[in-house]
């Protein structure tokens, strides 16, 4: 089966760093994408890994330990506008290019 | 360009009707995935449609059931609501002409949000 683990809440202050982790299990893996989501507002894709290591993006960095079935998200620099749901989503062969999606991680950020 | 389309918005229905929402993708996008987001299971694969065939599906009972158009937009129906089914419903449109041939990610809609009552 599947299985996608995330914290539930984060909290941090404007101009910090926060780093959100993603712990999953999936039998056909093919790939680790990140999305955020604003209250009332579709999915946006932030991020994806699909090998190794540490993908940067701006102030977004994302990074994959496929061994340890593990990834994080990187925010540098926080901006009151990145208050938002974070989602941890594995694209597994499963289910096609379509997405198991972690239960995401609701940052607030506090000036 | 235009984004995902999803029509209505909201929609209140009661115990035991049936609903049809839609989704017009993106313009040249030929497939279209649909989630259900609810507080406690978050985003969950309902399933996909390509060339206007079920491509990949997901773990729900036979009451959540689609189609898709020959212009590629898509409509979900659940029939015979149950108050379990409020949620928001998502589709998300991609130009994936092969399954897993992209490294991208693909685009949501805003959603209908679906109140059973």
């Amino acid at each position: 089966g599947q299985n996608i683990d995330q914290p539930t809440e984060m909290t941090a202050t404007e101009g910090a760093i926060v780093q959100i982790n993603c712990t999953y299990q999936t039998s056909g893996f093919n790939g680790l994408f990140w999305y955020q989501q604003h209250a009332g507002e579709a999915p946006t894709f932030l991020s994806y890994n699909v090998l190794d290591g540490l993908e940067e993006k701006g102030r977004f960095s994302s990074f994959l330990s496929r061994s340890k079935g593990y990834s994080y998200l990187l925010l540098k620099e926080l901006q009151m506008k990145d208050s938002a749901s974070y989602l941890c989503a594995v694209r597994d062969q499963f289910y096609g290019q379509n997405f198991v999606f972690g239960p995401g991680t609701r940052l607030s950020v506090l000036p | 360009k235009a984004g995902v389309t999803q029509t209505p918005r909201y929609l209140i229905k009661t115990r035991g009707q049936q609903v049809t929402l839609s989704c017009s993708p993106i313009s040249g996008h030929r497939s279209v995935s649909w989630y259900q987001q609810t507080p406690g299971q978050g985003l969950q694969f309902l399933f996909e449609y390509f060339s206007e065939t079920q491509r990949n599906k997901g773990n729900f009972p036979g009451r959540f059931s689609g189609r898709q158009f020959s212009n590629s937009r898509s409509e979900m129906n659940v029939s015979t609501l149950e108050l379990g089914d409020s949620a928001l419903y998502l589709c998300a449109s991609s130009s994936f002409d092969r399954q897993g041939d992209s490294n991208y990610g693909y685009t949501f809609g805003s959603g209908t949000r679906l109140t059973v009552v």
